[in-house]
């Protein structure tokens, strides 16, 4: 099946520092990627939709100016967490569509963030 | 808007047993999709089985299959002959208007 890279698999940063994280489509082409947000025993929450080439469309309440998302190509979305703090601590998933076909959802390993 | 629903926290299965996760859902979208996805401690997202809404007909993985009622809007898996290996967290999904959106999860014990 599809591949998606995502990295780093956990960080830990200092309150106030900004903090990427990679997602990448490995053979495939996205053109569309999904960033969402986990917190302990809890559901996958939806932050954001990245197409290639376009802004984001953010979910209600997320910051913008927090969570920029770019998706520079059809393979590559990033996100950073910008000025982070320890209630941005959570696990980040990442997932890329293949297409346009709906069911072609792939999804990445997640990210642990952890700011001190 | 869509909503997903999964009213069991948590079950649990004796091995070799059958057990069933339910699911409802709520989507104003004529054309969406349903899954279901396993999250193991490794958190890595797995897909267990999907569910075209076109479709009658009931979607089957292996030991794995839906019970999909579309006018009661309910999506629920069967796990068959379950495994030690099946214990994890379960979420459904529904796809629709560019968006996946999850439930709450089920967390899934096998009881050896």
């Amino acid at each position: 099946g599809a591949v998606v890279s995502q990295h780093p698999s956990w960080v830990i940063c200092k309150s106030g520092t900004s903090v990427k994280i990679e997602c990448r489509s490995l053979d495939f082409q996205a053109t569309t990627m999904f960033w969402y947000r986990q917190f302990p025993k809890q559901s996958l929450m939806l932050m954001a939709t990245s197409n290639e080439g376009s802004k984001a469309t953010y979910e209600q309440g997320v910051e913008k100016d927090k969570f920029l998302i770019n998706h520079a190509s059809l393979t590559l979305s990033t996100l950073t967490v910008t000025s982070a703090h320890p209630e941005d601590s959570s696990f980040y998933i990442c997932s890329a569509r293949e297409g346009i076909v709906h069911e072609k959802l792939f999804f990445g390993s997640g990210t642990q963030l952890s700011v001190l | 808007a869509q909503t997903v629903t999964q009213s069991q926290p948590e079950m649990s299965v004796q091995e070799a047993e059958t057990v069933t996760l339910s699911c409802t859902y709520d989507t104003s979208e004529s054309d969406y999709y349903l899954f279901w996805y396993k999250q193991p401690p490794s958190r890595q997202m797995i897909l267990v089985i999907r569910q075209e809404a076109y479709k009658q007909q009931n979607a089957t993985e292996n030991r794995f299959s839906v019970n999909f009622q579309k006018a009661a809007k309910s999506f629920s898996l069967k796990i068959s002959d379950s495994q030690l290996g099946d214990a994890a967290m379960y979420f459904c999904a529904t796809f629709g208007n560019e968006k996946l959106t999850f439930g709450t999860g089920t967390r899934l014990t096998i009881i050896p």
